[in-house]
């Protein structure tokens, strides 16, 4: 059973520094391409970042450029996120995906909690 | 790639037929998918390539279009299907998600 659970996530000041890991299970995970979604308190999906099997591959969206840095760990099956300079703006549930090598995301983890406030 | 969704809300009743509209800026030919997400949950895939259904998910469900226009039609709407639903496109980074549309009931 394919499964992926985030944790990282809690409450940091503006300015301040995240690190969210991603564990996955259940399936072959260097073969596949991992990304980040993050959705802000009653607003919807917003892609963050993605980061093939290889490693070759790393894109991020334009608000995250420069201050997010994905990266993974293959002998240990997990995913991260590193955050700085965290903002207001960054305040969401975070949620790791796999990319079905379709850039479709056909399983989620149950997401994360970042908070960024004074 | 910006998407739009429409409409943004909509109520109906069970056994109703639904139909929510995407639109790309920019062609995308058959590159888009479709999530389910209920409160407090993660997004779950319904269709890929505009109109494959995945593996699991009810034959109610029907994704079509290309190119610039989709849609996502739900054929008889049951209770569990009363959700929110984005379409992302996949054919070109970043892969942006739409606003989503929001169904609930009538």
């Amino acid at each position: 059973e394919v499964q992926l659970v985030e944790s990282g996530g809690g409450l940091v000041k503006p300015g301040g520094s995240l690190r969210l890991s991603c564990a996955a299970s259940g399936f072959t995970f260097s073969d596949y391409t991992m990304i980040w979604v993050r959705q802000a308190p009653g607003k919807g999906l917003e892609w963050v970042s993605s980061l093939s099997g290889n490693t070759r591959y790393i894109y991020y969206a334009d608000s995250v450029k420069g201050r997010f840095t994905i990266s993974r760990d293959n002998a240990k099956n997990s995913l991260y996120l590193q955050m700085n300079s965290l903002r207001a703006e960054d305040t969401a549930v975070y949620y790791c995906a796999r990319d079905d090598f379709g850039g479709n995301n056909d399983y989620w983890g149950q997401g994360t909690l970042v908070a960024v406030s004074s | 790639i910006q998407l739009t969704q429409s409409p943004s809300s909509l109520s109906a009743s069970v056994g109703d037929r639904v139909t929510i509209t995407c639109r790309a800026s920019q062609g995308i030919s058959s590159f888009l998918a479709w999530y389910q997400q209920k409160p407090g949950k993660a997004p779950k895939l319904l269709i890929f390539a505009a109109s494959t259904l995945q593996s699991g998910v009810p034959s109610r469900f029907r994704g079509g279009g290309s190119g610039t226009e989709f849609t996502l039609t739900i054929s008889s709407l049951q209770p569990e299907d009363f959700a929110t639903y984005y379409c992302q496109q996949v054919n070109s980074y970043p892969f942006t998600f739409g606003p989503g549309t929001k169904v609930d009931i009538k």
